[in-house]
């Protein structure tokens, strides 16, 4: 069955160290994306792929960054890690915007 | 920015009752989602509305969207323990592949 998962799934790590969180769909969607979810804030769109090459930022970008190298992967990459930057992320993927989006069962990152 | 104000934030409730919860926005979205997340989980898809003034019903669960596309409902009839969740909403702009989410309604069912 095709899958989105995401990894690790917890991940504790100091202020200014690189992150990279991965991202892995087997549906073979063009549009991938990756939200972070804090307390009374919902899904906040962190950045957005529409394919292969192809990435945009959302609305809290700043810190961030992703890449697309292939139609499956969109890792996202926290430069500098900041306490701000605690959080969970979730990455999804979707055939288009009427068509359920598929999410992975997120990452719970830590920043001290 | 297309912004969704979902409401009530929280809902506390026991076994049995009726609820509603509201999606609001000022903009016009070309088509409508209903989430249900679960605690450590990502979020499932229950519903998609796209025309205005649509409704749809899934069991127990009645969604409607507004005539003028800007607005959402979910309505859950003799609510159960298995309810109990986090209901977001996002709507979706015309020519785009992204969605905007609400900020989701906790909701509570108590036996």
């Amino acid at each position: 069955d095709a899958e989105i998962t995401q990894s690790p799934r917890h991940k504790i790590t100091e202020t200014g160290r690189q992150v990279t969180l991965a991202c892995h769909q087997t549906w073979n969607h063009n549009n991938m994306f990756w939200y972070r979810q804090d307390l009374g804030h919902g899904l906040r769109l962190i950045h957005y792929s529409y394919g292969v090459h192809d990435t945009n930022k959302g609305e809290v970008s700043d810190g961030y960054s992703v890449s697309r190298s292939n139609t499956e992967d969109l890792p996202l990459t926290l430069e500098s890690a900041a306490s701000s930057q605690t959080s969970v992320y979730f990455c999804a993927s979707r055939t288009d915007m009427n068509t359920e989006a598929f999410f992975g069962q997120g990452t719970r990152l830590t920043v001290v | 920015t297309q912004l969704l104000e979902q409401s009530p934030q929280f809902l506390s409730i026991q076994e049995g009752e009726n609820l509603t919860v509201y999606c609001n926005s000022s903009s016009v979205f070309s088509s409508l989602q209903w989430y249900r997340q679960e605690p450590g989980e990502g979020p499932v898809l229950l519903v998609t509305v796209v025309t205005g003034g649509e409704v749809k019903k899934l069991k127990r669960l009645t969604f409607q969207f507004g005539d003028a596309r800007k607005d959402s409902s979910l309505h859950i009839t003799a609510a159960q323990p298995g309810d109990t969740g986090l209901y977001l909403c996002a709507g979706g702009a015309t020519n785009a592949g992204k969605s905007t989410f609400g900020d989701g309604t906790t909701l509570t069912v108590k036996p």
